[in-house]
C-alpha cells in the first residue's frame, strides 16, 4: 500500500470556525509533511514530523495547529484563518526525514476561506 | 533555503513534439527529485538523481544530471496528450533541514 489518503477532499469554512483536517498512510514512514500550494505555485513546505515530533515550522503562523497522534497520522487544525490562507493543503510521507527520501502524496484538500 | 530554478515556466506543444525542461542550482546539490502532478491532482515522484552525469530513463522521459552536479534536465521525447502536467524539480534544502525545496515547475500542455 503505497497510497497516503487525506480527508476532507474539499472544505469551506469561515474566518471563525475550527475545522481539522487528516492524513492517513500505512507505509510505516516515519516522516510526514504538511504543504501548502496555491495555484500554479510549487508546494510549499509547512511543516514536518520526524518519528512523531515536530522537527521543522516553517515560520507558520499560529492559526495552523498540527499534531501527529501516532506514526501513521497528521492532522492540521485550523483557526480563524484568513481568506489568503484558501489553498491545496497537501500531506505527504516518506521512510525518513531525508532529501534523498521520495515523498508520496496524498490528493490534498482543497480549502476555501470565506 | 536552496534555491533551485527552473525554465520554462510554461511551454505548449503539439503532440509528437520533443519537450525539456530545466532545473539549476547556484550550490552543488547532492541529489535532485523530479515530481509531475497532472492538473487537478497531487504531485507524483519520477525519479531521483544522485550521481554526476548520471541519466535515466523511463520510457519516452530522459533524466540527467550535470557533471557539476548543479543542474539537471527533464527530456520527453514524441509527447503526448498524457504528458499534460506540471513537472517540479526537488533539491536538498540546504537550511540545515534534512527536506525538499521545488523548483517553480514547468506546465506542459499538449495539444492533439
Amino acid at each position: 500500500d503505497t497510497e497516503v489518503t487525506q480527508t476532507p477532499k474539499h472544505l469551506v469554512m469561515g474566518m471563525t470556525n475550527k475545522k481539522s483536517l487528516k492524513c492517513e498512510q500505512h507505509m510505516g514512514h516515519r516522516a510526514m509533511y504538511w504543504y501548502k500550494q496555491k495555484a500554479k505555485k510549487p508546494p510549499e513546505l509547512m511543516f514536518v514530523y520526524s518519528y512523531e515530533k515536530l522537527s521543522i515550522n516553517e515560520s507558520v503562523p499560529s492559526r495552523f495547529s498540527p499534531e501527529c497522534p501516532n506514526s501513521s497520522l497528521l492532522n492540521l487544525h485550523l483557526h480563524a484563518l484568513q481568506p489568503e490562507d484558501s489553498a491545496l493543503y497537501l500531506c505527504a510521507s516518506s521512510h525518513i526525514a531525508a532529501s534523498t527520501d521520495t515523498q508520496y502524496f496524498g490528493p490534498g484538500t482543497r480549502l476555501t476561506v470565506l | 533555503g536552496q534555491q533551485v530554478m527552473q525554465i520554462p515556466q510554461y511551454q505548449h506543444v503539439q503532440e509528437g513534439e520533443d519537450f525539456t525542461t530545466y532545473c539549476n542550482s547556484s550550490t552543488t546539490l547532492s541529489n535532485i527529485q523530479w515530481y509531475k502532478q497532472r492538473p487537478g491532482g497531487h504531485p507524483v515522484f519520477l525519479i531521483q538523481l544522485v550521481k554526476s552525469g548520471e541519466v535515466k530513463k523511463q520510457k519516452r522521459l530522459t533524466f540527467q544530471f550535470g557533471e557539476a552536479k548543479k543542474n539537471s534536465s527533464l527530456h520527453i521525447t514524441a509527447t503526448q496528450t498524457t504528458d499534460v502536467g506540471t513537472y517540479f524539480c526537488a533539491g536538498p534544502n540546504n537550511s540545515g533541514y534534512s527536506t525538499l525545496t521545488f523548483g517553480k515547475g514547468t506546465m506542459l500542455l499538449v495539444s492533439p
